[in-house]
């Protein structure tokens, strides 16, 4: 059964860096891609990022300068590392397989 | 990046009724081999988008009957027949074919 789940803290300061973990199961992180993907409270979806299987990365461009994201396929998870956070990048945060499956998301509030 | 223009907004529907929303793409969705990788998600309250419908008018495993997908190149729909009560929620569209993947901004379907 293929499961993902995020992991992280539920509230950054302003200016902070944000570190999340996806620990999937069920699946090779080898062999499949996970994604990143964040929504904002009461709005729509916003593509974040791509670990492809093979082990390089892509990100969305408004976000690259900020963002990075690795994996340890040892433990079968994904990281997101986000910094100079912001009041808008207050959101829940999903990690899916290929679109196919998602985690139920990890809430984050950008407070002080 | 590819503009995915989703209406209605919001979709008033009786229970037992029809549903249909629209998905259009700011430029063609045919991949260079061939597959159109428009898919189709509801996100039900406090819960993840689940996927309904992959490449344009696949059902993922579970989806009930109910729900079809259709259409081609820049223009698809979502129908959805025979409402029922756990059909209610925020519906998205999200093109892969062109990177960055790409989100509609969303349709609420609620009880009329």
């Amino acid at each position: 059964e293929v499961q993902l789940k995020e992991s992280g803290p539920g509230l950054v300061q302003p200016s902070q860096t944000l570190s999340l973990t996806c620990t999937v199961s069920g699946f090779s992180l080898t062999d499949y891609s996970v994604h990143w993907v964040r929504q904002p409270p009461g709005k729509g979806l916003e593509w974040m990022g791509v670990m492809w299987s093979g082990g390089s990365t892509a990100y969305n461009s408004a976000l690259k300068s900020r963002l990075s994201i690795s994996r340890d396929t040892s433990k079968s998870q994904v990281f997101l590392k986000m910094n100079s956070l912001q009041t808008e990048d207050t959101a829940i945060y999903y990690c899916t397989l290929e679109f196919l499956y998602s985690g139920q998301g990890t809430l984050v509030t950008v407070s002080s | 990046d590819v503009v995915m223009t989703q209406t209605p907004v919001s979709l008033p529907v009786s229970l037992g009724g029809q549903a249909s929303i629209s998905c259009r793409s700011s430029q063609s969705l045919v991949h260079s081999n061939g597959n159109t990788y428009l898919h189709w998600y509801l996100q039900k309250p406090g819960q993840s988008p689940q996927l309904l419908i992959y490449r344009v008018s696949n059902r993922f495993s579970g989806v009930p009957d109910r729900f079809s997908g259709s259409g081609s190149g820049t223009d698809f729909t979502l129908k959805i027949s025979r409402v029922e009560p756990e059909d209610l929620g925020d519906y998205y569209c999200l093109q892969s074919t062109h990177f960055p993947p790409t989100f509609g901004s969303g349709t609420k379907l609620e009880i009329k």
